[in-house]
Order: C-alpha cells, then structure tokens, then sequence
C-alpha cells in the first residue's frame, strides 16, 4: 500500500526566507503528484500538478519538482511572505485513488 | 465561479440523528470523492464514484453511505452519528488521470 511523509510537520521561517517541503512516497508506480494549501478550516486548493512523466511544474513564486525513481517532490517557495501560512500537503495518485500525507504547517513570521 | 459546491458550510446534528451532506460541482468530471478529514490528519478517503459505480474503501463504516443520482450532484449520508464521526467533510472531483479539485469542505459538529 502506497505511504505518503511529509516531513517536517511544521516550519515556522521569517518572511522573505525561501524555503523547501518535502514529500516521499514508498511506491513509485505513480500517475501524477498534486501539491495544495489548505487554511485553518477550509477545503484544500491546488497548487501544482506535476503528471508522472514531468520533473517539474511551476507557478510563480511555486516550484515543485518530482523524482519518480527516488519516490520523492519538493515545494520550493521563493520569498515567503505572511500570506503564505497554511498547512501544505501533497498527494499522489496510484491506479484509482490519491493518497496524501498529513501535511506539513507552515508559519512566515512577518 | 466555484466548480465543487459544498453545502452546508457547518451542520450541526445531534447523537444518532441522521443528517446529508451535498456537494455539487459544474466541472462536469465523471469521478467523484468524500473525504473525512480530522484535525491535523490527512484526508481519509471513504468512497469514490466513477461515473455511477460505486466505491467503497474497505475500512468505511457501514454508518456511512452515499448516492450520485447524477453527474453533478453527490451526497454522503450519515445514518447514526457518533462522536467520532466530527470531522470535515470534502468533496472532491476529478476526470481519470486528472487533477484533483475540492470543495469547502462541510465542518460537522455531533452533540
């Protein structure tokens, strides 16, 4: 069965640092891998989908890379900024389902 | 111009009374989620529809069921709620190999 990480849990930074979060996951039999942010009692928005073929997608001050072969994709985030603290999880997609991880809750200090 | 639709946004039921949660969406995608989402957990996948076939993942209670009566319009029903079945709730949909895309979220409350 497929098994998602996000390490770390939490990150509190000051704002304009630019950071990475990292996901792993144990099979790399994967379609696709999705980033999104979630707020404190919200849904989840997507960020970034990045299918099994590509290394990489970005979207503004966004990066995020995939290693396929390695089982793991980073979030790059250029000049953080107060408005980005959210809790960010990733999810892949085997055959028919996704499977995520719990997140990792990010803080920008102004 | 929101594509997945949750309703209500907080619902409030009471120890063992049945209550539907909706979703709908404009997307026109063939898979339809619910997810149970606890707080700092991941979201715990409970069925999917692939167009009218139904999914259940096998550790769902029985307590939960759903219907998609058609493309647009899905609904988790919790028969008897129990205190442990406050959480949120989300919707999700996709097209097969596609990106995923939820709604709000419903926030249920068991007294």
């Amino acid at each position: 069965k497929q098994e998602v990480t996000q390490i770390p849990a939490a990150l509190s930074v000051p704002e304009g640092e630019n950071l990475v979060l990292n996901c792993s996951f144990t099979d790399s039999a994967i379609y696709n891998l999705q980033w999104f942010r979630q707020d404190p009692g919200k849904g989840l928005t997507s960020l970034l989908l990045i299918q099994s073929s590509q290394r990489e997608q970005t979207s503004g001050r966004l990066n995020a890379s995939l290693d396929k072969s390695s089982g793991r994709s980073t979030l790059y985030i250029a000049a953080s900024q107060p408005g980005d603290s959210a809790t960010y999880l990733c999810a892949v997609k085997g055959f028919n389902k996704f499977y995520f991880g719990s997140g990792t809750k990010l803080n920008v200090k102004p | 111009d929101a594509m997945v639709i949750q309703n209500p946004r907080y619902q409030v039921t009471q120890f063992g009374k049945p209550v539907t949660l909706s979703c709908s969406q404009t997307l026109n995608h063939n898979v339809m989620y619910w997810y149970q989402q606890k707080s700092s957990q991941a979201p715990k996948l409970l069925f999917h529809y692939y167009d009218k076939d139904f999914n259940n993942e096998a550790d769902t209670p029985d307590n939960f069921q759903s219907r998609r009566p058609n493309t647009s319009f899905c609904f988790l029903d919790i028969r008897s709620p129990g205190l442990g079945d406050a959480a949120m709730y989300l919707c999700a949909t996709s097209i097969p190999g596609g990106e995923l895309f939820f709604g709000s979220g419903t926030q249920l409350s068991v007294l």
